[in-house]
């Protein structure tokens, strides 16, 4: 199947600093990727939809300015915690969908990303 | 909204048991289903998946889902576990089929498969 890669798998910072991280499909074209937050024994919660060459479309409650999204390539999108506080600690997950999986809705998901601000 | 209901937070099993984790959503329309497995350390990877057809879908390693549109169910079974089984499942609906539609995912089981 389809890989996804994600980088860093673990950060730590410090409050107020700002973190990026990369969702990379290494052997296919993601036109569309995902952005998750999976907060202990709760559920991934999408996040915003990343769209290449466009603006992210986020979902209700997710604040734009704070997570930054950028889909600059077929074969990359960035996530950027911008001003990180202690509650943005979380697990965060990108996914992508082949062009193929447009219509069976299938997704690859990254490994993953703890985030822990100090 | 849609929503995906996952009743079993936590399931132990002995080798060989056999296994069922309950999965519901709610929404009356098409709908794509999907199972997710995470073992320990992993990226999560489709189990199995119905988008039409035969409700019963067969997915890898043994495991097995059935589609009960009335009963809004996508229970995912398996005849006899293995200790490699232990791991975190996950069920997700889209809506519709084709096009954009957003994945949602339920809270996920974890299974614990004791040798």
């Amino acid at each position: 199947g389809a890989v996804v890669s994600q980088h860093p798998s673990r950060v730590i910072c410090k409050s107020g600093t700002s973190v990026k991280i990369e969702c990379r499909s290494l052997d296919f074209q993601a036109t569309t990727m995902f952005w998750y937050r999976q907060f202990p024994k709760q559920s991934l919660m999408l996040m915003a939809t990343s769209n290449e060459g466009s603006k992210a479309t986020y979902e209700q409650g997710v604040e734009k300015d704070k997570f930054l999204i950028n889909h600059a390539s077929l074969t990359l999108s960035t996530l950027t915690v911008t001003s990180a506080h202690p509650e943005d600690s979380s697990f965060y997950i990108c996914s992508a969908r082949t062009s193929g999986g447009l219509l069976t809705g299938e997704l690859f998901f990254g490994e993953g990303s703890r985030l822990t601000v100090l | 909204a849609q929503s995906v209901s996952q009743h079993n937070h936590h399931v132990i099993l002995s080798e060989a048991a056999s296994l069922e984790l309950g999965c519901n959503y709610s929404y009356g329309g098409t709908v794509n289903l999907f199972w997710y497995v995470q073992y320990p350390g992993q990226h999560l990877q489709l189990l199995l998946k119905y988008f039409s057809g035969d409700p019963l879908v067969k997915g890898i390693k043994g495991f097995e889902a059935e589609f009960i549109k009335s009963k809004f169910s996508f229970n995912l079974r398996k005849p006899s576990v293995q200790w490699s089984d232990t791991a975190e499942y996950f069920c997700a609906v889209r809506l519709g089929s084709g096009g954009y539609q957003k994945v949602t995912f339920g809270t996920g089981t974890k299974l614990q498969v004791i040798p």
